[in-house]
């Protein structure tokens, strides 16, 4: 069973708004993933992290940032919400096995009015 | 540039058996995984596959040949929470997970 936890799973909120959305996991893995993902689409890679005050962005241009203070924290900020941050992000973690296999949290939808 | 092709929904009947296909061209290849993702949850981990040949998994198995950067995934005695989409994703030579677009299998009574 996979301990890795979003919250706010949901969160409508009005534009310029800042927001944070908060992703903790109990495994004690290095490696944490933000992705986007819009109804149908694929996953899109926003930022990773493969350790404590390593973060890196990702394939999709995106105006959130990320820290990572602790192991097991890897919140993300979008400091102005606009419409267009409408979506799900989900965030993963993976740990030193030899698959690589990702665990999912179950996602924080926002919508952005 | 990095690309995974799969088809954009499927439809199967109960009970029956449902191969999805997925081609990729990717720079470098470190391994291909499948997820399932139901509507609105989290995607969760079903096969990895690093060398050629087939892995079986209960009622599901997945079959990869690196030669021609193809994969498929084996679904049999459908059932209808098999209802979902199935994701298929790479590890490149940077070991980047490159994913595709995900196919929605759509099972029939």
């Amino acid at each position: 069973e996979a301990d890795i936890y979003q919250t706010p799973r949901y969160l409508v909120i009005g534009t310029g708004k800042k927001i944070t959305l908060e992703c903790s996991q109990t495994m004690g893995h290095d490696k944490m993933y933000w992705y986007q993902q819009d109804p149908g689409m694929e996953l899109h890679l926003i930022h990773y992290s493969y350790g404590v005050n390593s973060t890196e962005k990702g394939d999709l241009s995106s105006e959130s940032t990320v820290s990572r203070i602790r192991t097991e924290h890897f919140p993300l900020t979008l400091e102005s919400a606009r419409p267009s941050h409408t979506s799900q992000y989900l965030c993963a973690s993976s740990g030193a096995g030899d698959t690589g296999e990702l665990f999912f949290g179950e996602g924080s939808r926002l919508t952005v009015l | 540039g990095q690309n995974i092709d799969q088809p954009t929904e499927m439809t199967a009947t109960e009970g029956a058996i449902v191969q999805i296909n997925c081609t990729y061209q990717t720079s470098g290849f470190n391994g291909l995984f499948w997820y399932q993702q139901h509507a609105g949850e989290a995607p969760t981990f079903l096969s990895y596959n690093v060398l050629d040949g087939l892995e079986e998994k209960g009622r599901f198995s997945s079959f990869l040949s690196r030669s021609k950067g193809y994969s498929y995934l084996l679904l049999k005695e459908l059932q209808m929470k098999d209802s979902a989409s199935y994701l298929c994703a790479v590890t490149d030579s940077n070991y980047q997970l490159i994913w595709g677009a995900g196919t929605k299998l759509i099972i029939k009574p």
